[in-house]
């Protein structure tokens, strides 16, 4: 079994369309995160959710917006996308903060 | 803020020869632990290693092993016997009991040569 998913692999969208990136993890983890990989392979973090809760939100555009209705889910949905928005975005989790991050194998979102 | 540097975009070895990848950070914490992933072309990441900042001892997993240099703010990564399946990007990272946050640095591309 993966022990965190995310859905799609890969996504094509046009500029200005909305769209959603579903993440699950089966491992029990409390905090799940959405990191962004840009074209020059820096990760940078997004946010973390920590028992439903946002902990952290890093000054990333309020288009970008996480949601989780449940522990074992963390979906990150995009609003108007931008050509810049291209990246490969990864969801994670971990037990606890100073454990190891699990990571799902990323979705390639590319904006035309 | 926390921040972590790896000053080595690029690095290649030979097959079975040994390399070292280097790491800085710098932070006011006392509290926290560093690690070391490896991103292969198959784009998925996988720990590689995990220290914690309280320990002297340096951590080694097989035939990866850290430099730990606490005040010096240090933190390599030796691979010996360098095989062709770690051709992968490493990405250094650091999180402190503070910001609960994972921070990677830009990480180095290593290619390991036949």
């Amino acid at each position: 079994d993966t022990a965190v998913s995310q859905t799609p692999k890969y996504l094509v969208t046009q500029m200005g369309n909305d769209k959603s990136i579903k993440c699950e993890q089966n491992l029990g983890h409390d905090t799940m995160y959405w990191y962004k990989q840009d074209s020059k392979k820096f990760l940078k973090i997004m946010f973390s959710y920590n028992n439903k809760e946002l902990i952290i939100n890093e000054t990333v555009p309020n288009r970008f917006s996480p949601k989780s209705p449940d522990k074992a889910h963390l979906n990150l949905h995009i609003n108007s996308l931008e050509l810049g928005d291209s990246a490969v975005y990864f969801c994670a989790s971990s037990q606890d903060w100073d454990e190891k991050l699990f990571f799902g194998s990323g979705t390639q979102l590319s904006v035309l | 803020a926390q921040t972590v540097t790896q000053s080595q975009p690029e690095m290649s070895v030979q097959e079975a020869e040994t390399v070292t990848l280097s790491c800085t950070y710098d932070t006011s914490e006392n509290n926290y632990y560093l690690f070391w992933y490896k991103q292969p072309p198959s784009r998925q990441m996988i720990l590689v290693i995990r220290q914690e900042a309280y320990k002297q001892q340096n951590a080694t997993e097989n035939r990866f092993s850290v430099n730990f240099q606490k005040a010096a703010k240090s933190f390599s990564l030796k691979i010996s016997d360098s095989q062709l399946g770690d051709t992968a990007m490493y990405f250094c990272a650091f999180v402190d009991h503070n910001n609960n946050d994972m921070r990677f640095g830009a990480g180095t591309r290593l290619t390991v040569k036949p």
